[in-house]
């Protein structure tokens, strides 16, 4: 079981908005830790597309959007294009025991 | 440019101890508030986590995985070392290093190494 809970999947058509949901508790997102977001295409190693919550790396499109509350996070993609079809993993760091990191059980992003 | 690439044996058979290196450029792991992290994939499946090291040597563990998992660095050569202990076919994943910088993210990965277990 993650720490971190996501959907399974979710879908859209191309041009849709979309958001994908990362639960945590009080110790981890809840705790105030940053939440990001990482894109898996397939056969590819996993790139980060969202850090500290919000944060987008430099070439990845503002389609792309992070959001983060109380116990939860999401990510958003706007004008979704059939090259986003691909897994997403959220991942934030837990405070319980000694500590740890914390992923997502990820989700895939079926573009219809 | 930071460059991170895994190496050990991709073939090992149960009860083996499997030990795979990190070897990393473009970065220090002297440099404060920067890590190195190990997280496997298996066939199909989702990431998981399995160890982090920090600058100073503070060691983060799975707590699932923390009895068979040691983790070690060599500043000197630029390698990082994960060493898992009573290898199972369950454990048969992709394993990834990657650079944690001080903002907490992974920033870079590895290529991943396929570790097949199986008699």
């Amino acid at each position: 079981q993650s720490v971190l809970t996501q959907p399974p999947s979710v879908s859209g058509a191309p041009g849709q908005r979309v958001t994908i949901s990362c639960t945590g508790s009080s110790s981890n997102i809840g705790g105030g830790y940053d939440v990001h977001w990482y894109q898996q295409l397939p056969g590819t190693v996993p790139k980060v597309i969202i850090y500290g919550n919000n944060n987008r790396p430099s070439g990845v499109p503002d389609r792309f959007s992070g959001s983060k509350s109380g116990t939860s996070a999401s990510l958003a993609i706007s004008g979704l294009q059939a090259e986003d079809e691909a897994d997403y993993y959220c991942q934030s760091y837990d405070g319980s025991l000694n500590g740890l990191w914390a992923f997502g059980g990820g989700t895939k992003l079926t573009v219809l | 440019q930071i460059t991170l690439k895994e190496s050990g044996p991709t073939l090992v058979k149960p009860t083996q101890t499997l030990t795979l290196t990190c070897t990393f450029s473009g970065f220090s792991l002297t440099t404060s508030r920067v890590a190195v992290g190990w997280i496997r994939q298996p066939p199909g499946k989702a990431l998981e986590w399995l160890a982090l090291i920090y600058w100073d040597d503070d060691k983060l563990y799975s707590p699932s995985l923390k009895s068979r998992l040691t983790v070690t660095k060599d500043t000197s050569k630029n390698q990082v070392v994960l060493t898992m202990t009573n290898m199972d076919p369950v454990d048969t994943a992709t394993y990834y290093c990657a650079h944690r910088p001080s903002a907490g993210y992974i920033e870079n990965w590895g290529q991943g190494i396929l570790v097949t277990v199986s008699s």
